[in-house]
């Protein structure tokens, strides 16, 4: 079982703001990076290093880590943003992923 | 353009072997770690284990130590996932990843496509 912990799934209405978080012990002091996979592809990744967005993800995707929570921020919620959500840490030379948050916009 | 290309899936019976492979191009292959990522169907993202094609330098996750191997052809920009004896439970989609900066560990910025594994009993 992961040792990062994602809610199973989360909804948002179209337009409106979805928050998914990541927990568990190994994200503190830790960089976390987000991917999403929609079905049939490959991950994709929409925020490393807490909060920085790779060029030609919208602005609508955002990340921050305060305290011991990094969550991922998707304003302005599309039907193209239903997907699959995961959290990434290194723990030393392991990789560790979230178990994911399937995002639902109704 | 930086891409990881994969093999073809691959259909295979439980006891065979197999390898897999993950070709590289559009950047200096031999200084960024490689991931390989199980999912199995209609399950989460999981890291099998790492490697640095510079030298070789392989780390595998805990669950996957002694069931697997990984390896890397630094003259054809290839990484590789090797099965001695698969078992139906082998049966998953798997990817490989680039970390995104040169000799450290950060976030995956390239994925290949994907090779499904399906293994019969």
């Amino acid at each position: 079982s992961s040792e990062l912990t994602q809610s199973f799934s989360v909804s948002v209405a179209l337009g409106q703001t979805a928050k998914i978080t990541c927990g568990g012990n190994n994200v503190r002091n830790k960089n976390v990076h987000w991917y999403q996979q929609k079905p049939g592809q490959a991950p994709l990744l929409v925020i490393y290093r807490d909060s920085n967005r790779p060029s030609g993800i919208p602005e609508r995707f955002s990340g921050s880590h305060s305290g011991n929570t990094p969550t991922l921020t998707i304003s302005s919620a599309q039907a193209g943003d239903e997907a699959d959500y995961y959290c990434q840490v290194w723990d030393s030379s392991t990789v560790l992923f979230g178990g994911g948050t399937r995002l639902t916009v109704l | 353009e930086v891409q990881l290309v994969q093999s073809g899936a691959e259909l295979k019976k439980a006891g065979e072997s197999l390898r897999i492979s993950c070709q590289g191009s559009g950047y200096m292959f031999i200084n960024y770690w490689i991931a390989w990522v199980r999912q199995m169907p209609g399950k989460g993202l999981e890291c099998m284990g790492i490697i640095y094609p510079g030298d070789s330098d392989t780390r595998y996750s805990l669950s996957f130590n002694g069931q697997v191997t990984i390896s890397a052809d630094r003259s054809n920009s290839t990484a590789f996932l090797q099965w001695s004896s698969l078992k139906a439970s082998d049966t998953a989609l798997y990817f490989c990843a680039r970390s995104s900066v040169a000799g450290t560990h950060d976030a995956f910025d390239i994925w290949g496509q994907g090779t499904m594994v399906t293994v019969s009993s």
